[in-house]
């Protein structure tokens, strides 16, 4: 399966808000709601922030947000913060036991 | 306190066999899948299959499949990942990681969110 399609990156400024898009095809975002969202900051692991499209795990903040309609999910980052850049990947479940993540988008903060 | 802890960074010759391992703890170990993920030097993540510890179901990423291999001993709550014959671009960093939120059954876990990740470990592959 190809990977999910996100901007390279994306920018803002603090406290503004930003949105990033996630790409697939009807056998993957478009067929199930088991979309995620990890954030990466250098060196660290990736951190979950978003799962089954728009739920958040316990811990992150309100200002994370995610969507879906028809083959392209969205995460949105409002009220930008200076810890918030990192580099943010979706991922979705893709059929037959397979998972597909994307090429990844690098968040800027101004 | 619920973790997984990976084996030291690894520097191995092209054609030379690799085994990594992932330690879980603080949970209750075959119940839970435990997933591989690749990250090559300045890219993004790659899935590579999954595994169920409880009874060692796994599920391999097509673009893995034949290319590794994913154990599990649940006697030392243990997953591995080891290939039989290195090459060059295999050098990456591996993460392992548990899907403990979405969807996921003891048979199948096609809506899983890796909520715990390993530390990584940085294979480096060269002659």
């Amino acid at each position: 399966q190809s990977a999910l399609t996100q901007p390279p990156s994306a920018s803002g400024s603090p406290g503004q808000s930003v949105t990033i898009s996630c790409t697939g095809t009807s056998s993957d975002v478009g067929s199930y709601n088991y979309v995620s969202w990890y954030q990466q900051h250098p060196g660290k692991a990736p951190k979950l922030m978003i799962y089954e499209v728009s739920k958040r795990p316990s811990g992150v903040p309100d200002r994370l947000s995610g969507s879906k309609s028809g083959n392209t999910a969205s995460l949105t980052v409002s009220g930008l913060q200076a810890e918030d850049e990192a580099d943010y990947y979706c991922s979705s479940y893709a059929g037959s036991s397979n998972l597909v993540f994307g090429g990844g988008t690098k968040l800027t903060v101004l | 306190e619920v973790q997984l802890v990976q084996s030291g960074a690894e520097v191995k010759k092209p054609g030379e066999s690799l085994k990594i391992s992932c330690k879980g703890s603080g949970y209750s170990f075959t119940s839970y899948w435990i997933g591989w993920v690749r990250q090559m030097p300045g890219k993004g993540l790659e899935w590579m299959g999954i595994i169920y510890p409880g009874d060692s179901d796994t599920r391999y990423s097509p673009s893995f499949q034949g290319q590794v291999t994913i154990s599990a001993d649940k006697s030392i709550t243990t997953a591995f990942l080891q290939w039989s014959s290195l090459k060059a671009s295999d050098t990456a960093m591996y993460y392992c990681a548990r899907p403990g939120l979405g969807y996921c059954s003891s048979t199948s876990c096609r809506g899983g969110a890796f909520d715990m990740w390993g530390q990584g470990t940085m294979v480096t592959v060269s002659s």
